[in-house]
């Protein structure tokens, strides 16, 4: 059972701006902990996107961006490509005794 | 560069065990906790052990505690996960993935091995 909430699916046309959320709780997001993100595409293994909030590793292109604020954080795609069609997760940590590392649940992008 | 590679997935039955293992190359393996993480055949992710660096912790999942073990042999650059008493919703790829202390976050996952528990 997933401690961090995101909508199952965002679409957008090239271009586009999408933006996908990620809502947690005073024990996770809102206890001041990071939020990272990773893209999955079918049949591989997820990739760190974004680390610490808002950083880029190295060769993820600068369409990427993310923020957190209180108890949700966000991730954003502007000018979408058809490349980006894939899975993206959100990632914290629960200071409460039930789970210590959560994912979020998921966001399928689209690109029409 | 870091790689992860994992091997021992398979078919087994509903009650029986399976051992997971993870070979790391690339990177200091000893001065880097690592984690088992799993995704359910369409479905999410989800975490399942982490183990310190020095082996001196270990946490688990509750849907897995007391039936799968995390373990390390730093001397091997190994990771292991054997898995006890596998029911149905074991069903998943299992992913090892590198953990950055201090910060939180997974920076380098292997390509994952499949694992069906089915009779």
């Amino acid at each position: 059972q997933s401690e961090l909430t995101q909508p199952p699916s965002v679409s957008g046309a090239p271009g586009q701006r999408v933006s996908i959320s990620c809502t947690g709780s005073s024990s996770t997001i809102g206890a001041g902990y990071d939020v990272h993100w990773y893209q999955q595409f079918p049949g591989t293994a997820p990739k760190l996107l974004i680390y610490r909030n808002t950083l880029r590793p190295s060769g993820v292109p600068d369409r990427f961006s993310a923020s957190k604020s209180g108890t949700s954080a966000s991730l954003a795609i502007t000018g979408l490509q058809a490349e980006d069609e894939a899975d993206y997760y959100c990632q914290s940590f629960d200071a409460s005794l039930r789970a210590r590392y959560v994912f979020g649940t998921g966001t399928k992008v689209t690109v029409l | 560069q870091v790689q992860l590679v994992e091997s021992g997935g398979g078919m087994v039955q509903p009650g029986r065990s399976l051992r997971l293992s993870c070979t790391a190359s690339g990177f200091a393996f000893s001065t880097y906790g690592m984690h088992w993480v799993r995704q359910a055949p369409g479905k999410g992710l989800e975490w399942v052990a982490f183990v310190w660096s020095d082996e001196s912790n270990k946490f688990y999942a509750d849907s897995v505690k007391g039936r799968f073990t995390i373990s390390r042999d730093n001397s091997e650059n190994t990771l292991s996960l054997q898995m006890n008493s596998l029911r149905a919703e074991d069903t998943a790829v299992y992913y090892c993935a590198r953990w950055v202390d201090g910060y939180n976050y997974f920076d380098h996952w292997g390509q994952g091995t499949l694992v069906t528990v089915s009779s």
